[in-house]
């Protein structure tokens, strides 16, 4: 089975610009969450969604917002980019059965915001 | 903010000892888990421990889980050049949720 994928897996944005990350899960997962990796806040959870759904969300500002298809495949877009969104976003996907589960995540989009 | 955090921030070993990271949490969870990451790479799972289990096993890993504590830790036994990573230590609190709140991690270097 492939893993996650995520495109494009580098990005350099000038400041109030918008980005788009896209994610495709690993077949059958339904549930895909998104993260944002700084050195200095470390792994902080953006939101999650499960059947084109936003089920669970993190402590971002409106600018960071993101979407499912009815393939699961998702997409997070971020709005009038600011130089601290430089970052590693990561997806990642999990099968929906009963829980507790584990994580599938893929290699990440490095965003650099100049 | 992140739940936890983990203790040492960084550790370096000679290849073949073992390893021990420990990580604290603040509030009740449903479990924990470990991740690794290779140098700013997507983090691979490791292993889960459930809020009522103590102890785990997987390979050359061991977990052990005190909820009394609020903590963690996780060995790494007969350590290789290849366990050079990260590990992170992520809680979810409710069942099924999916989302982690990771620690700041520990930065293990095994030297050959």
């Amino acid at each position: 089975k492939a893993g996650v994928t995520q495109t494009p897996r580098y990005l350099i944005k000038t400041r109030g610009q918008q980005v788009t990350l896209s994610c495709s899960p690993i077949s059958g997962h339904r549930s895909v969450s998104w993260y944002q990796q700084t050195p200095g806040q470390g792994l902080q959870f953006l939101f999650e969604y499960f059947s084109e759904t936003q089920r669970n969300k993190g402590n971002f500002p409106g600018r960071f917002s993101g979407r499912q298809f009815s393939n699961s495949r998702s997409e997070m877009n971020v709005s009038t980019l600011e130089l601290g969104d430089s970052a590693l976003y990561l997806c990642a996907s999990s099968l929906e059965t009963s829980g507790p589960y584990e994580q599938y995540f893929g290699p990440g989009t490095r965003l650099t915001v100049t | 903010s992140q739940q936890g955090e983990e203790d040492p921030q960084a550790l370096s070993i000679q290849e073949g000892e073992n390893a021990t990271m420990n990580c604290s949490y603040k509030t009740s969870i449903n479990n924990l888990q470990w991740y690794r990451q290779n140098s700013g790479r997507g983090l691979v799972h490791l292993i889960l421990i459930r809020s009522n289990e103590r102890e785990k096993h997987s390979g050359r890993l061991r977990v052990t889980l005190d909820t009394s504590k609020k903590s963690s830790s996780l060995l790494i036994t007969a350590s290789r050049a290849a366990d050079t990573a990260s590990y992170f230590c992520a809680t979810a609190r409710i069942q099924g949720a999916q989302k982690l709140v990771f620690g700041q991690g520990t930065r293990l270097t095994i030297n050959p």
